[in-house]
C-alpha cells in the first residue's frame, strides 16, 4: 500500500515569512495530493490539492508543487499569518480509491 | 449546523467498557469513513462504508466496528474498550460521484475518547 512520509513534524516561522513543508510517497500509481489544516479543536479541513498532470497549483498565498518523478509534493505557504497556525496533513491516493493515505502532520506556528 | 456532526466530542471511560461514537450528515455524501488521529501517526482508517449495505474494514479495525444505519448515519462501536484506543476519532465524507468527489473528504470537529 502507499506510504507517505511528511516533514518536519513541527515548524515555527515569524510572522511574514514563508513555510514549506514537504512529503513523499511511495506508491507510483498515486495522482491525486491533497492537503488538509487541522485547526484547533476542529476536524481536518481541504485547503488544496493538486493533481498528476500539473506540477504547480496555487491559490492566493499557498501553493503545492509535485514531482512525480522524485515520488515529493510540497505546501508553500507565503506571507504567513497568526492565523496559518495549524497542523496540516498531506495526503496521497490514486482517484476514486477507497481510502486517503495521510502524512503523520506538521504544526505550523507563526509567531507575531 | 455543521454538515458533519460527531457525538459525544468528548468521553471518559473505563477498560471493559462498551463505547458507541455517533456521526450523522447532512452533505447528501455515500461515503462515510471512521479515522483515528495518534499524535506523531496521522490519521489511519478504521472503517468505511460507500453506502448503507457496504461496509469495509479499514487499516487498523481490530477492536472495532460499525453500523450505517442510514445514509446520513454511521457509528462507531468499541466493544469493550481498551486504554490503547484512547486516541481522536474523526468522521468524514465523500460525494460517491464525480472524477474529484471520492477523493474530497469533509470532517466532523472530532470525538475525544479516554480510556482509563
Amino acid at each position: 500500500g502507499e506510504n507517505v512520509e511528511q516533514h518536519p513534524s513541527t515548524l515555527s516561522v515569524q510572522e511574514g515569512d514563508s513555510a514549506v513543508i514537504k512529503c513523499t510517497y511511495s506508491d507510483s500509481a498515486s495522482n491525486y495530493f491533497p492537503w488538509y489544516k487541522q485547526e484547533l479543536g476542529k476536524g481536518p479541513q481541504l485547503i488544496i490539492d493538486i493533481r498528476s498532470n500539473v506540477g504547480e497549483k496555487k491559490d492566493q498565498r499557498i501553493a503545492v508543487t509535485l514531482n512525480k518523478t522524485a515520488k515529493h509534493f510540497s505546501l508553500h505557504i507565503t506571507e504567513t499569518q497568526p492565523e496559518d497556525s495549524a497542523v496540516y496533513f498531506c495526503a496521497a491516493t490514486e482517484t476514486g480509491a477507497n481510502n486517503l493515505f495521510f502524512g503523520t502532520g506538521t504544526r505550523l506556528t507563526v509567531i507575531p | 449546523d455543521a454538515d458533519v456532526t460527531q457525538t459525544p466530542r468528548n468521553r471518559i471511560t473505563k477498560t471493559g467498557k462498551r463505547i458507541m461514537l455517533e456521526c450523522s450528515q447532512t452533505k447528501g455524501h455515500d461515503r462515510m469513513y471512521w479515522y483515528r488521529q495518534d499524535p506523531g501517526l496521522g490519521l489511519r482508517l478504521i472503517y468505511y462504508s460507500f453506502d448503507v449495505k457496504d461496509i469495509n474494514k479499514g487499516e487498523i479495525s481490530d477492536g472495532y466496528s460499525v453500523s450505517r444505519q442510514a445514509q446520513a448515519k454511521f457509528s462507531l462501536s468499541l466493544e469493550s474498550a481498551i486504554p490503547n484506543q484512547t486516541a481522536l476519532y474523526f468522521c468524514a465524507t465523500a460525494s460517491g460521484t464525480g472524477r474529484s468527489g471520492a477523493n474530497v473528504l469533509t470532517f466532523g470537529a472530532g470525538s475525544r475518547l479516554t480510556v482509563l
